[in-house]
């Protein structure tokens, strides 16, 4: 069974600082991971994803994930904290080659950027 | 446009209470799902749909009913309201199932409250 472990239910950085989000994910088949942020009173929207190919993967707003299969994990970084980055960040697995329907959601790190 | 939809945004209602929440999608997708998240934001499954038919049932009571009527819509109906689900459901929608790692995309929640 697939499952998702993100570290840290809150992260706190200054605004120009490194980002760092952590997610270790379960899966006995490759899986696809997902990152999605949710602003506030907002739906989720992607941020990026591993399907296949390049395991560092780039997505909007300066984000940028890597595929490491030895460690099992799937971490966000961003370079430089922007103000507009506080939101709540949720690491997801798609089985994969087991067929679709099913996503799996980690339970959410929120973001704090320090002024 | 609005890709996914969802009405009401707010819901307050009184326990023991019978309410429907609306979802529409105008991506063609052929998948829709109904998620629930708490107040920790933790997001879990709910529904999904496939081609107007029922894919996943996650252990959800019988309270709770979906209905699709055709792919683009996706209600849920909830009988005899519980204080325990408050929360934000959220209707979300892929364009075929899921499989190889396909994005969804999320309708902007709806707050319930049940008082």
């Amino acid at each position: 069974a697939q499952s998702v472990t993100q570290l840290g239910s809150h992260v706190s950085v200054s605004e120009g600082a490194l980002v760092l989000l952590r997610c270790n994910y379960s899966s006995s088949v490759p899986p696809y991971l997902f990152w999605y942020v949710q602003y506030p009173n907002q739906g989720l929207q992607l941020l990026l994803k591993y399907t296949t190919g390049a395991t560092l993967v780039k997505g909007i707003n300066g984000f940028e994930a890597e595929f490491k299969k030895s460690e099992t994990s799937f971490h966000l970084t961003k370079p430089s904290a922007h103000m507009s980055d506080a939101a709540e960040y949720f690491c997801a697995v798609s089985p994969g080659n087991t067929g679709g329907f099913k996503t799996i959601f980690g339970a959410g790190t929120r973001l704090f950027v320090k002024a | 446009d609005t890709a996914v939809s969802q009405t009401p945004k707010y819901l307050v209602t009184q326990m023991g209470n019978d309410k429907s929440i609306k979802c529409e999608q105008n991506l063609g997708h052929d998948t829709m799902y109904w998620y629930k998240q708490d107040s920790k934001k933790f997001l879990k499954i709910m529904f999904s749909y496939n081609n107007k038919e029922l894919i996943i049932n996650e252990t959800v009571p019988n309270r709770f009913s979906p209905k699709s009527p055709d792919k683009a819509h996706l209600n849920l109906h909830i009988n005899s309201l519980e204080l325990g689900d408050s929360a934000v459901y959220f209707c979300a929608s892929s364009p075929t199932g899921g499989a190889w790692g396909e994005t969804q995309y999320f309708g902007p929640g709806t707050r319930l409250l049940v008082l």
